[in-house]
């Protein structure tokens, strides 16, 4: 079946940027998305990609899209504590990664 | 606008028990679904439907049962609950189904516990 992986957990400092990366197996989705979720809170749509793009940026956010290998990332420049969450990567009728927990420290 | 509303935010079952946990929308969202979230897992889909009327099974469907009669509400029903349904459930609706939900809408999500 569809596969997406993501590591657990990203530690970065506050003004440093922040990289969190997504491998999948589905080929075949037409979008990528990222969403955010916030302590005790539901999921938030983050941004999303269509897959015959290799690049987004939307204000601090960056998604980058490797269909090659299969490989997708979100940048955000300038981290901030409140960027603190956990961010899923989605793809397809919405498979999600197990979520990368970002902790911001001052 | 209220979105998608989950209810209750909190539960607590003894092992056996039945409930049915709530998801409404006022959106007239045609798609909607319940995921289960668990530590390191991410979110597993339980159950979904495209349209009133219309439910299919997703990746975790076992032990639950779902039903659409209206637009409006999709209720998950836990028929006799088991401690490995200790989870975060949460609702999502989207105007477009399959790929095209960039516009999925998720509840706030309802915590279970079953001792």
């Amino acid at each position: 079946g569809e596969d997406v992986e993501q590591s657990l957990f990203l530690s970065v400092r506050e003004g440093d940027s922040s990289v969190i990366n997504c491998t999948y197996t589905d080929s075949s989705s037409t979008y990528l998305y990222w969403y955010k979720q916030e302590p005790g809170a539901g999921l938030q749509l983050l941004t999303y990609i269509f897959s015959n793009m290799d690049m987004k940026q939307d204000q601090r956010l960056t998604v980058l899209l490797n269909k090659k290998d299969k490989h997708l990332s979100l940048r955000i420049a300038d981290t901030q504590t409140g960027d603190s969450a956990i961010y899923f990567c989605a793809v397809g009728k919405l498979i999600f990664g197990q979520g990368t927990e970002l902790s911001v420290k001052p | 606008n209220a979105g998608v509303t989950q209810t209750p935010k909190f539960q607590v079952l003894k092992t056996g028990q039945s409930m049915t946990l709530q998801c409404a929308q006022d959106m007239n969202h045609e798609y909607m679904s319940w995921y289960r979230q668990d530590p390191g897992m991410g979110l597993r889909l339980i159950h979904y439907s495209v349209g009133a009327g219309i439910t299919d099974q997703g990746e975790v469907p076992n032990g639950y049962n779902v039903s659409r009669s209206t637009t409006e509400d999709f209720p998950l029903r836990l028929l006799s609950a088991a401690p490995s349904q200790t989870s975060v459930y949460f609702c999502a609706s989207s105007s477009a189904g399959s790929e095209a939900n960039y516009g999925y809408t998720f509840g706030s999500g309802t915590r279970l516990t079953v001792v």
